[in-house]
């Protein structure tokens, strides 16, 4: 059974619509991420989060923005969709210090903006 | 700076045969994690191991075996008498420090094609 949850799974959404992605976790987490996979397979980091009203950039510049007002919910939004931003989104957390285990992944946001 | 190389971008293998995913990592920490995920055509990562800098004894879970080579800077993975359910794409990754669950460097990926 999942820890994290994405929400919606699939979306298909026209150019200039706003769109948020939603990504929750019950583990308690303090550390979550967002990574965009483009269709070559490669993941990029595009914001991380390490705690509630900590939110940062990273290494690809992405024109979403991120929240994060609950330590369990990590939302991303786009405000203005373009069809550059097909992809899929995968949101992950990480358990805090001296644990076993890196990242639990959620299912991935796949999105297609036409 | 840290850095995940995957060579092989496709592998095509047939049922039964043996497959090694090859992955080289850099690093100048001392201490790190490195990892395996696969990625099944349903999109989700799923987390398949955990080995952190100062063990570098192999693991073997099943089919799935583990070679951690520190000289070599390595960390590759074997799959014993393949099987379809195998295909996906699999991610090696690595976490600097000494926190597993800090930020993850992932590899290009390499996606592996188990043909019946």
């Amino acid at each position: 059974e999942a820890d994290i949850y994405q929400t919606p799974r699939y979306l298909v959404i026209g150019t200039g619509k706003k769109i948020t992605l939603e990504c929750s976790q019950t583990m308690g987490h303090d550390k979550m991420y967002w990574y965009q996979q483009d269709p070559g397979m490669e993941l990029h980091l595009i914001h991380y989060s390490y705690g509630v009203n900590s939110t940062e950039k990273g290494d690809l510049s992405s024109e979403s923005t991120v929240s994060r007002i609950r330590t369990e919910h990590f939302p991303l939004t786009l405000e203005s969709a373009r069809p550059s931003h097909t992809s899929q989104y995968l949101c992950a957390s990480s358990p805090p210090l001296h644990r076993d285990y890196g990242y639990t992944f959620g299912s991935g946001t796949r999105l297609t903006v036409v | 700076a840290q850095k995940v190389t995957q060579a092989q971008t496709e592998i095509s293998v047939v049922e039964k045969e043996d497959v090694t995913l090859d992955c080289v990592y850099e690093t100048r920490d001392t201490t790190y994690y490195l990892f395996w995920y696969k990625q099944p055509p349903s999109g989700e990562l799923v987390f398949l191991i955990r080995r952190n800098s100062f063990d570098e004894q192999n693991e073997i879970s099943g089919r799935y075996s583990w070679n951690f080579q520190k000289s070599t800077s390595s960390f590759n993975f074997t799959i014993t008498a393949s099987q379809v359910v195998d295909s996906a794409v699999y991610f090696c990754a690595l976490s600097e420090g000494n926190n597993a669950g800090n930020m993850l460097t992932f590899g290009g990926g390499t996606r592996l094609m188990v043909k019946p």
